[in-house]
């Protein structure tokens, strides 16, 4: 069975403390990995997507990298507008496309 | 650009009471997908429509749920009748390739009284 597991459930950071968000996953051949942000309230928005193993996608402070086995997101010197929940999804090789979601990290960034 | 549309943003209801939903896509975007939400989870996967044909419905729950999408653009999810437990968050996706990057809308909050 497709799983996405994501790590840890929540994590608290001081404003410019970087850190790494796990995401886990295992799949019936992997077509890609999507990374999303959700704010309160709103849709997840579009961040990354890895397609193999030692890819690397960038985006300001967010730095997404691809293993066989996991993922990670590298959050570097953080900013309160940083705070959100982070989704990680998997699209199986098989599918018709549909995304395979994990609960997210909720993450917290204070001034 | 404009994104993917959605309403009504937030509905209450009683349980046994029916609801729908609507979705506009991204302009173009050819693939169409519900899923809900509930509090404390990741988005699941309702169903799937590549134009005005169903690609994937095998967690919908066909017994209360269901979806339609007449002309290949705008979508429409009912429920009826409602249960305590459908209360969620609805999101509509779209993207313009089968296995492409989805863009979601904001979603409609649903509780269930």
């Amino acid at each position: 069975e497709d799983q996405v597991t994501q790590s840890p459930e929540a994590l608290r950071l001081q404003e410019g403390e970087s850190s790494s968000l796990n995401c886990s996953y295992t799949v019936s051949g992997l077509r890609g990995l999507f990374w999303y942000r959700q704010d309160p309230g709103k849709g997840p928005e579009f961040l990354f997507t890895l397609y193999s193993a030692g890819e690397e996608k960038e985006k300001e402070r967010l730095k997404a990298t691809l293993t066989k086995k996991e993922s990670f997101l590298h959050i570097t010197a953080p900013k309160p507008e940083d705070s959100a929940t982070y989704l990680c999804a998997v699209q199986a090789g098989g599918s018709q496309g549909n995304l395979i979601f994990g609960k997210g990290t909720k993450l917290s960034v204070k001034p | 650009e404009a994104g993917v549309a959605q309403s009504p943003r937030y509905k209450i209801i009683e349980k046994r009471q029916s609801v729908a939903f609507w979705c506009n896509p991204i302009s173009g975007h050819a693939t169409l997908y519900w899923y809900q939400q509930i509090l404390g989870q990741g988005p699941k996967l309702l169903i799937q429509f590549q134009n005005n044909g169903v690609v994937d419905d095998s967690q919908l729950p066909k017994d209360r749920f269901s979806a339609e999408r007449l002309k290949g653009v705008d979508s429409t999810l009912k429920i009826q009748p409602a249960k305590l437990e459908d209360s969620a968050v609805y999101l509509c996706a779209s993207s313009f390739l089968r296995q492409g990057e989805q863009f979601f809308g904001p979603g409609t909050r649903l509780t269930v009284l």
